[in-house]
């Protein structure tokens, strides 16, 4: 069955570090997003990403953060300038254009900074 | 403004008995609505989901969910637990029918007694 891959599993960087969570799609998605859960709080949505653009982004994503689809195959999220507060579980998922379908998510990166 | 509410943040139940899950939300448009499934060191794992039709359905592992849209609520239930089952839900509705933006609840955390 196809899933969504992300790495590392675990990442630990330190504040003021730039950090990319990687992700790779079900391959013929064209849908991408990113979610966070900060440690005991709700899975939040950060930003979604169509046709090589971002299609809505959260208040959450501010200038720090990035979104890129460097090739055909990755997706990816990266934080210029760690916080401890960006310390988190990211999710990335996809979902395809069949209507009445769901998104799928990866395993997601645990971020710690320190 | 958009917002889903589980109003139970963790639920002990003995193996064998039955579960429900609340869940509520709050959404001007037509509701797209999902439960999804994390294990501990785990992604999220979808349920089911609820487009349209059918009010009760019926998902993976046993569960199954009624969308009541006098109640604003997509109650999720089993009708005997099993241990593995141990896991946190989460309810969310979605934005569209094609897997778009969701915003998710607090979570439910089930423990399961032998």
């Amino acid at each position: 069955e196809p899933e969504v891959t992300q790495t590392p599993s675990h990442q630990v960087t330190q504040m003021g570090q730039e950090v990319i969570l990687r992700c790779v799609p079900i391959s013929n998605h064209l849908y991408f997003y990113w979610y966070r859960q900060i440690l005991g709080q709700k899975v939040e949505f950060l930003v979604s990403f169509y046709n090589n653009e971002i299609s809505e982004k959260s208040e959450i994503f501010d200038d720090q953060f990035s979104v890129e689809r460097p090739d055909g195959s990755n997706f990816t999220l990266k934080i210029r300038s760690t916080k401890l507060e960006d310390s988190a579980m990211y999710f990335c998922a996809s979902s395809g254009q069949a209507v009445n379908t769901e998104a799928f998510f990866g395993q997601g990166t645990r971020l710690t900074v320190v | 403004a958009q917002s889903v509410t589980q109003p139970d943040i963790h639920i002990t139940v003995s193996e064998g008995a039955s579960l429900e899950l609340r869940c509520n939300y709050s959404y001007g448009a037509t509701p797209y609505l999902f439960w999804y499934v994390q294990s501990p060191g785990q992604g999220l794992q979808l349920l089911l989901k609820y487009f349209s039709g059918d009010t009760l359905v019926q998902g993976i592992k046993g569960f199954e969910a009624e969308f009541k849209r006098s109640q604003s609520s997509f109650n999720l239930r089993k009708p005997s637990v099993h241990w593995s089952d141990a896991a946190e839900y989460f309810c969310a509705v979605g934005e569209n029918n094609q897997g778009g933006k969701l915003i998710f609840g607090q979570g439910t955390e089930l423990s399961v007694k032998p």
